[in-house]
């Protein structure tokens, strides 16, 4: 049971590139979200879905992008990437009565 | 604003010591209360959880305080380890499988 795979596991990017962190659970799981982690930040949610197409903003969603076409997957897009984007993302997917199961992570760098 | 508040931002404890985090919120609203613990290079996985019927819950050596009234709660970490050495975050939602909300996390280190 693979759990939440999130690829790649790093990843450099010039100002102004775009890209996609791919992120997919095996656990028939309703609930899928998109945090990002700063040094002294905690996690911060980026974007939010509750099923396959229904999305919502989370705390800090400017510059990123979400959609969920099936159960499985929920790929976050980087339209145009900025130095402010460097960070590690993390995955999650839950259903209402479980806990949040959590992604490896990507370490994304924006030069 | 941060509707989650952590502290402190780092602890360094002796091996066998009492290591306490603490943690306050803002919304009344919130009914769960998970605990992660996240070592380097990994995601954050589930240590602990608490709603807010209970004032305590007990699992080995970590226990959740919680104090509805005063909007705060405690990861308190008994007999710690080298190995409990990690980061661990604080958060909160509305419903377990929901929108997390965060604590800026507290670097543990344990020392032998």
């Amino acid at each position: 049971n693979a759990g939440v795979t999130q690829t790649p596991k790093f990843q450099v990017l010039k100002t102004g590139q775009s890209m996609t962190l791919q992120c997919a659970q095996d656990m028939n799981h309703e609930y899928m979200s998109w945090y990002r982690q700063d040094p002294g930040m905690g996690l911060r949610l980026i974007h939010y879905s509750v099923g396959a197409g229904i999305t919502d903003q989370g705390e800090v969603p400017n510059g990123y992008n979400v959609s969920r076409s099936t159960t499985e997957d929920f790929p976050l897009r980087l339209l145009s990437a900025a130095p402010s984007q460097t960070s590690v993302y993390f995955c999650a997917s839950a259903d209402r009565n479980t806990e949040a199961f959590f992604g490896q992570g990507t370490r994304l760098t924006v030069v | 604003q941060q509707q989650v508040k952590q502290s402190p931002q780092s602890l360094i404890v002796q091996k066998g010591g009492i290591s306490i985090i603490n943690c306050a919120y803002e919304n009344t609203a919130f009914d769960y209360f998970p605990w992660y613990q996240q070592f380097p290079g990994k995601g954050p996985a589930l240590l602990i959880a608490i709603r807010p019927d209970v004032s305590e819950k007990k699992e080995g050596r970590f226990t959740i305080s919680f104090n509805k009234s005063a909007k705060q709660f405690s990861l308190h970490i008994m007999d710690s380890q080298p190995g409990d050495s990690a980061t661990y975050f604080c958060a909160a939602n509305q419903y377990q499988g929901g929108k997390l909300i965060f604590g800026q996390g507290t670097e543990l280190s344990v020392k032998p």
